[in-house]
């Protein structure tokens, strides 16, 4: 099994519609991240969290939201899906110590139309 | 806001060829990392190179971190088809945030056997 895991993998869905991606983990990592991924534009970050109470806004969260349900938990709403927001999400862990390295899900491909 | 510049964006070569991909930048990092990520993929780890000038090897690859921190290069040398990918670096430390990655947009490298 994967030590970090998103789902869906896949996810086709209509302007307007909340949607909410699910990321967790087995690695023990305090740190988790969502990034998305865009052709020519490379991974942006859009949440970051240390800890369960520790939420902060990335370099584009705009349209975005998270909830760190636990430790092993992290996950992503788009309130109300736009086209703009069709991208490859990806989870990553990392741990506290020991350096930035990061780990991450096999990722989410969201289509918005 | 701290950039990672990655040059070629893309790199088609044969079997056999030698190549090398940079990552520049104007901000000093405390650490940078490489990731090959595959179509479909997460990125994975390859290094993490920490002190300047360093030089790591991993098989064919060769890593090496500028003496100043800001750039890196990865050498790859008698490239075969299973190196295909998208090259990523990432530096960490940059502007104090020693939490936080900022990740170049890539190296699409094809390798045609």
């Amino acid at each position: 099994d994967a030590d970090v895991t998103q789902t869906p993998r896949n996810r086709i869905t209509k302007t307007g519609k909340r949607i909410m991606l699910e990321c967790s983990q087995t690695k023990g990592h305090d740190r988790m991240y969502w990034y998305r991924q865009d052709p020519g534009l490379g991974l942006r970050l859009i949440y970051y969290s240390f800890d369960v109470k520790d939420i902060n806004k990335g370099e584009i969260s705009d349209g975005y939201s998270v909830s760190r349900q636990a430790q092993a938990k992290f996950s992503l709403s788009l309130e109300s899906a736009i086209p703009n927001q069709t991208a490859l999400y990806f989870c990553a862990t990392s741990a506290r110590t020991g350096g930035t390295e990061a780990f991450f899900g096999q990722g989410t491909r969201l289509t918005v139309v | 806001t701290q950039l990672l510049e990655q040059s070629p964006q893309f790199l088609s070569i044969q079997e056999g060829e030698n190549l090398t991909v940079y990552c520049n930048s104007s901000s000093v990092f405390s650490s940078l990392q490489w990731y090959r990520q595959e179509p479909g993929e997460g990125p994975v780890l390859l290094v993490t190179v920490v002190t300047g000038g360093e030089v790591k090897k991993l098989k064919r690859l060769t890593f090496q971190f500028g003496d100043a921190r800001k750039d890196s290069s990865l050498h790859i040398t008698a490239a075969q088809p299973g190196d295909t990918g998208l090259y990523l670096c990432a530096g960490a430390g940059g502007g104090g945030s020693n939490y936080k990655l900022t990740f170049g947009k890539g190296t699409l490298l094809t390798v045609n056997p």
